[in-house]
């Protein structure tokens, strides 16, 4: 277990609808990560939040949002859902913004399916 | 050309063989690397962390770091049906715009059968 929380682990929705996907970071960690994991794709980086700053983005959609609160818990939100959003969505944490030391962990993840 | 290349496999092995995974990278700015281990449907789950050049050895795990090359390794001696899953490497660099990013490779699948 890393510590990090997640919420729902599955999701069952049809296209064009909107979802919200929870996350609680580690213990004492104030960098959340979002990451997106298709078959085809990998795992893409989409977005960090460190002590509720917008600290990088990566390949996220415009129909995508994210934010953390001042209790560091973080919501990605993902609107106007397409068939190609179905993925597995990560949340990661560690306890700085990067670089040497910064140990990143992951949740279990976010099964999202689109119908 | 992606950042970083990873062959997905599939690779399988018996149980008792030495396993060997690689990927290769194009920014000469990576320092840290890191190697995931991802069980079906699992967050991944660190297994290594190395900094710049050199070996590293936990237990049956050894990574490899060649920055001349732009390559690195994970060696698994004596593997075990239990380290069947998905292995991804990753890497970022301390400096610049990036600082902290993680990236990573697409992971390789490896079966281990008794």
């Amino acid at each position: 277990d890393s510590g990090v929380t997640q919420t729902p682990k599955h999701l069952i929705t049809a296209t064009g609808q909107r979802v919200t996907l929870r996350c609680s970071p580690r213990s004492g960690d104030l960098s959340v990560y979002w990451y997106q994991q298709s078959l085809d794709q990998g795992l893409q980086f989409l977005i960090q939040y460190y002590n509720g700053e917008e600290r990088a983005k990566g390949n996220i959609l415009e129909r995508f949002s994210a934010q953390q609160f001042p209790d560091l818990h973080s919501e990605l939100n993902l609107s106007s859902l397409e068939l190609g959003d179905s993925a597995l969505y990560f949340c990661a944490s560690s306890v700085g913004r990067g670089g040497s030391g910064n140990t990143i962990y992951f949740g279990e993840g976010s099964w999202l399916t689109v119908v | 050309q992606k950042e970083v290349e990873q062959d997905p496999g599939p690779l399988s092995v018996p149980e008792g063989a030495i396993v060997s995974l690689n990927c290769t990278y194009s920014n000469s700015a990576f320092q840290y690397f890191m190697w995931y281990r991802q069980y079906s449907r699992k967050g991944p789950e660190l297994l290594m962390y190395t900094y710049s050049s050199g070996n590293k050895e936990d237990g049956r795990f050894t990574a490899q770091v060649d920055k001349s090359s732009k390559y690195i390794s994970l060696f698994i001696r004596d593997s075990q049906p239990s380290d069947s899953a998905t292995y991804l490497c990753a890497m970022f660099s301390d400096r610049g715009s990036t600082l902290g990013r993680l990236y990573f490779g697409r992971g390789t699948q490896l079966t281990v059968w008794p």
